[in-house]
């Protein structure tokens, strides 16, 4: 089981928003930078947004992150077929002192 | 634009030792930025296994630091990683990536900014 809990499935229908959760604790999420991937079917996960909400070069503003407490939040909104990927959060814990990585959440846009 | 490309062999003997090396253009190993690896197993989602500077220093996973080292080579713009004892649960796709990192007023992050395409390695008996 994973220190960083995402949800393993979300799904909406194209046009619509999707939020995808990841929730830790004081001594991961809560005290340090969230950063979100998208890993499309059979390629290397890809950087969505770094310190909690900001977004690389080239990532559409349809992608959003926030962080509140232990918790941080994906929002994907106007969904595309080809947003269908698995998305992970990850961040620093520093009592294990290691680079976490969540589960990741499996996103179907019907 | 940055680009990692993993190599080395894809089957492992177990008990022995798991080697690749990651070669980097667009950016110079001796750069600010800090060297990952990570793996990706269906059992165990993403797994960092740590990550080095251009100088040496290095941070492990402790799970895995007694098994674990990294090197690099600044003349060859490429760093590389060694997994010793490996068995069957190091069978994974080995990724390479860039330790980007972004500073504001009172503090920095960290975060996966550019990874090669991922190398599968599989352990047999």
């Amino acid at each position: 089981q994973s220190v960083l809990t995402q949800p393993p499935s979300v799904s909406a229908a194209p046009g619509q928003k999707v939020t995808i959760s990841c929730s830790g604790s004081s001594s991961n999420i809560g005290n340090n930078y969230v950063s979100w991937y998208q890993q499309l079917p059979g390629t290397a996960p890809k950087l969505l947004i770094y310190d909690n909400n900001r977004r690389p070069s080239g990532i559409p503003d349809r992608f959003s992150g926030s962080k509140s407490g232990t918790s941080a939040t994906l929002d994907i909104t106007g969904l595309q077929t080809g947003d269908e990927a698995d998305y992970f959060c990850g961040t620093w814990d520093g009592t294990l002192n290691t680079r976490l990585f969540g589960r990741g959440t499996k996103l179907t846009v019907l | 634009q940055v680009k990692l490309q993993e190599s080395g062999p894809g089957l492992v003997k177990s008990s022995g030792t798991l080697s690749l090396t990651c070669g980097v253009s667009g950016d110079s190993i001796s750069s600010s930025n800090w060297w990952s690896w990570v793996r990706q197993s269906p059992g165990k989602g993403l797994e960092w296994l740590g990550e080095i500077s251009h100088s040496g220093n290095t941070n492990y996973n402790p799970s895995l630091e007694s098994r674990v080292a990294m090197s690099v080579d600044v003349s060859k713009n490429k760093f590389s990683l060694n997994l010793s004892s490996v068995t069957a649960a190091d069978t994974a796709v080995y990724y390479c990536a860039r330790l980007g990192l972004y500073c504001g007023i009172t503090s920095c992050s960290f975060f996966l900014d550019y990874w090669g395409r991922g190398i599968q390695v599989t352990v047999s008996s």
